[in-house]
């Protein structure tokens, strides 16, 4: 069964330095890695996937995110954190060996960011 | 352009009583989501729709929970005989077929059962 850990509920970073929030996963087969974003009283939005090739992924907001195979791991990264990148993250996978089209989602990690 | 739909925002209803919430996915996105999201949780998942294909309901909680999605388009979850575990969020999604695709939420509707 495919499975996602974010091992932190939370994460508190200043303004100006650099964060990560962390996801592992678990699949059988080969996976495809999202990270979704959530603020106040709205739904998720998109950040970025992995899908194939390079293992760091560019998206939105200046967010990249580094997929270790190794290490069964897609943390997600910004250089400059701003206080207005403070929400609630979710990691989410899909394993494709198995067919399954649902995505199976961390259980979400806020980021709160100080000036 | 527009993004997925949900309506209504909020409902409260009495333990009890059946509520249908709705879901008005993106023009041309063949899959349909439906998750739950109760406070301080992750997202469960509850049912997923693929075009003509019979629907996934694997995540359904109980058999008061179904769904339709008519016309490869709008769908809408049902929930007969609320009961207080039910509240949460209720969160849709879409997306284009391919399973490489990211899904585009809706704002979810925020149910409270009393």
């Amino acid at each position: 069964a495919q499975s996602v850990a974010q091992p932190e509920d939370q994460v508190n970073v200043a303004e100006g330095n650099p964060l990560t929030v962390k996801c592992t996963y678990s699949v059988s087969g080969n996976p495809y890695l999202f990270w979704y974003v959530q603020y106040p009283n709205r739904g998720l939005q998109f950040l970025l996937k992995y899908i194939t090739g390079d293992n760091l992924v560019k998206g939105s907001y200046g967010f990249e995110a580094e997929f270790n195979k190794s290490q069964t791991s897609f943390h997600l990264k910004k250089p400059s954190a701003l206080v207005s990148d403070s929400a609630l993250y979710f990691c989410a996978v899909r394993d494709v060996s198995t067919g399954f089209q649902k995505l199976v989602f961390g259980t979400g990690t806020r980021l709160l960011v100080s000036p | 352009g527009a993004g997925v739909s949900q309506s209504p925002s909020n409902k409260v209803t009495e333990k009890g009583k059946d509520v249908e919430l709705r879901c008005d996915p993106i023009s041309g996105h063949t899959a349909l989501y439906w998750y739950r999201q109760s406070l301080g949780q992750g997202l469960e998942f509850l049912i997923y729709f693929q075009g003509n294909s019979a629907p996934d309901k694997s995540g359904l909680p109980s058999d008061r929970f179904s769904a339709e999605r008519t016309g490869g388009s709008v769908s809408t979850l049902t929930i007969q005989r609320t009961q207080q575990e039910d509240s949460a969020v209720y969160l849709c999604a879409s997306s284009p077929e391919g399973s490489n695709q990211p899904q585009h939420f809706g704002d979810g509707t925020r149910l409270s059962i009393l």
